[in-house]
């Protein structure tokens, strides 16, 4: 079955270390997408990407990076300098804008 | 920047009344796509019902319907027939090139 895959589901991290989240893609989307998500404000756009090798920053890009080396992945790092990194984070990929964007299941990340 | 609004944080209906949630939005843009989506327990994401700006024809997906009100930059969701199954955060989106969510509308179903 098509679809997007998050991992890992939960993930603890000590302050003052990077940590990365995998989203892979098996649906032949182009474009994908890193939003966060904390209580009361809905999802915030992070990173997006629409094609192989180039990226976009969101509206709240600060703290984390990107890579987009193969179309099917698009992994995110929270890094050290992000000041607030406990959060939900969801992936997201599209085929274009009129399609809607299919989600995956999330990632749960806890500074501790 | 396109905002999205969603002025109702929480809202509570009866099981198989209806209900309708509010959204508004802000773009400078004639030719885009809005959407609904359901968040339920589970986190995961689900798309409800999408609307094309330049189509005025409001959509329909079975118990669920919008009222696209393009001049006024309004897209209502209403749920017909309610069921507990429909609790659920709800969220508006915005699509030009990104898509851009509300803060959400937290639904109750009562028995």
């Amino acid at each position: 079955d098509g679809g997007i895959t998050q991992s890992p589901k939960y993930l603890f991290r000590k302050e003052g270390q990077n940590v990365t989240l995998s989203c892979e893609q098996n649906l032949n989307h182009d474009a994908m997408y890193w939003y966060r998500q904390d209580p009361g404000q809905g999802l915030r756009l992070i990173y997006y990407s629409q094609i192989v090798n180039d990226f976009q920053k969101g509206d709240i890009a600060e703290g984390y990076s990107v890579s987009r080396e193969k179309k099917e992945s698009f992994p995110l790092t929270v890094t050290s300098a992000q000041k607030n990194p406990t959060a939900f984070y969801l992936c997201a990929s599209t085929y274009g804008r009129d399609y809607g964007y299919t989600f995956g299941s999330g990632t749960r990340l806890t500074v501790v | 920047a396109q905002t999205v609004t969603q002025s109702q944080p929480e809202m509570s209906v009866q099981e198989a009344e209806t209900v309708t949630l509010s959204c508004t939005y802000d773009t400078s843009e004639s030719d885009y796509y809005l959407f609904w989506y359901k968040q339920p327990p589970s986190r995961q994401m689900i798309l409800v019902i999408r609307q094309e700006a330049y189509k005025q024809q409001n959509a329909t997906e079975n118990r669920f319907s919008v009222n696209f009100q393009k001049a006024a930059k309004s897209f209502s969701l209403k749920i017909s027939d309610s069921q507990l199954g429909d609790a659920a955060m709800y969220f508006c989106a915005h699509n030009n090139n990104d898509m851009r969510f509300g803060a959400g509308t937290r639904l109750t179903v009562k028995p």
